[in-house]
């Protein structure tokens, strides 16, 4: 099965820099890598997530980059802001309904 | 309506009680997911219903049991649940024949006593 894993486990970054989290997974038929947000007692939210027929792709300052050949794939914030402050979880998929799960990153952005 | 929505918000119940998770969905999902997480953990799947049939069950002890009333609805009855039981759970929902996107609500938080 797919197998994910997520580094940092947590990054610290002065507000209006950049942070990099990266996600390496094992399933070469992996075709589907989302994102999810979660703020402290808030739900998970999907913040960008990007599918195997591309290489990059961007929303404001959140962007998704994805390597094929070496298997994982890397988000970026760029002039974080103290809203970014959260955990973030990178997934990719078992099946077409499961979920593996990165074990997650919490962020905390410096005012 | 682009939301999940679950109640209640917070279930504190004892080990002998039975109570029911609700969740629901008007985005025309056919796909629904029950998951718990810990704290400052990812979210750990427990049950998949595709076209309001049980799909996947993750091995999920008898003292959880899914229900999937119609296409809109999602409940989780509990019975006779442990202390470690204790988590959030959260429901989610898709389109079917992923994978998708996956819509979270914003949980129940249960503590057993």
């Amino acid at each position: 099965g797919e197998n994910v894993e997520q580094h940092p486990s947590t990054l610290s970054v002065q507000e209006g820099d950049s942070a990099v989290i990266k996600c390496t997974y094992s399933d070469s038929a992996s075709n589907y890598f989302p994102w999810y947000k979660q703020e402290l007692g808030k739900r998970p939210q999907l913040i960008i997530d990007i599918r195997s027929n591309v290489g990059e792709k961007k929303d404001q300052r959140i962007a998704v980059t994805l390597n094929k050949t070496a298997k994982h794939f890397s988000l970026h914030i760029t002039e974080t802001q103290p809203e970014d402050s959260a955990v973030y979880f990178c997934a990719a998929p078992r099946d077409d309904y499961k979920l593996s799960f990165g074990a997650g990153t919490t962020v905390t952005v410096r005012a | 309506d682009t939301e999940v929505t679950q109640t209640p918000k917070h279930l504190v119940m004892g080990m002998t009680n039975k109570k029911s998770l609700k969740c629901e969905q008007h985005m025309g999902h056919r796909a629904m997911y029950w998951y718990k997480q810990k704290a400052k953990k990812p979210p750990e799947l427990m049950f998949v219903y595709s076209y309001e049939k049980l799909s996947i069950n993750e091995s999920v002890p008898s003292r959880f049991s899914p229900e999937c009333p119609n296409s809109s609805l999602l409940n989780l009855h509990l019975h006779a649940l442990q202390p470690e039981d204790s988590a959030l759970y959260l429901c989610a929902s898709s389109l079917a024949g992923g994978p998708n996107e996956q819509f979270f609500g914003p949980g129940t938080r249960l503590t057993v006593l």
